[in-house]
């Protein structure tokens, strides 16, 4: 069974720096890319960031370019996101998810996500 | 960025309806369109990749369409179990931007 635990959310001021972690289990870590989607209290889905299977490639969000870092450590199954600058407007649920790879239409996309967290909670509050 | 817009934002149905929500790209993005379903106090789950492609374990009421910037999930017989929130989400190139969710209440 696919399992990802997201650890390391809690309140942080602003400016502060925080850095998440998600364990994964269930499936063959280094065969995926992986990534991080967040959600902001009564709000949507905000895509974040994410890492190819090895962590030659990476992706962020405008909004946090510059001050998140997305990384993972194969031999441990585990994905970070780095985050500093903290702002209120970073305030949300973390989820880790699985990058679910496909090819359509004469190419291929890691942009699905087959598999989430349960999510991290991230508080920016002074 | 690609933006992406979905409608309506709310919809009332009833067991059995049929549904459907859609999905406007801000440019083309092919077929790299993703469906999903969020309950609330549960993570995202999958429904739909590469435009029509149903994921492993999900129903056949569900189904989507389109390419290009236009794109629809619908459901052929609405289930108590399908009122939830729907989020689109394009897979063509990052930032892998979401729609900003369509709710699904009971009527």
């Amino acid at each position: 069974e696919v399992q990802l635990v997201e650890s390391g959310g809690g309140v942080v001021r602003p400016g502060g720096s925080l850095r998440l972690s998600c364990t994964a289990s269930g499936f063959t870590f280094d065969d995926y890319g992986m990534g991080w989607v967040r959600q902001a209290p009564g709000k949507g889905l905000e895509w974040v960031s994410d890492i190819n299977w090895n962590g030659g490639s990476t992706g962020y969000a405008d909004s946090v370019k510059g001050r998140f870092t997305i990384s993972r450590d194969n031999a441990k199954n585990s994905l970070y996101l780095q985050m500093d600058s903290l702002g209120a407007e970073d305030t949300a649920l973390y989820h880790c998810a699985r990058a679910l790879r496909y090819c359509s239409a004469g190419g291929c996309s890691s942009g699905a996500s087959d598999y989430w967290g349960q999510g991290t909670l991230v508080t920016v509050s002074s | 960025d690609i933006q992406m817009t979905q409608s309506p934002s709310s919809l009332s149905a009833s067991v059995g309806d049929r549904v459907t929500i859609t999905c406007r790209a801000s440019q083309s993005i092919s077929t790299y369109l993703n469906w999903y379903q969020q309950k609330p106090g549960k993570a995202p789950k999958l429904l739909i990749y590469a435009a029509f492609s149903l994921q492993s374990g999900v129903p056949s009421r569900f189904s989507g369409s389109g390419s290009g910037t236009d794109f629809t999930l619908t459901i052929s017989s609405l289930q108590p179990e399908d009122f939830a929130t729907y989020y689109c989400q394009q897979g063509y190139s990052t930032p892998y931007t979401f729609g900003q969710g369509t709710k699904l209440e009971i009527k």
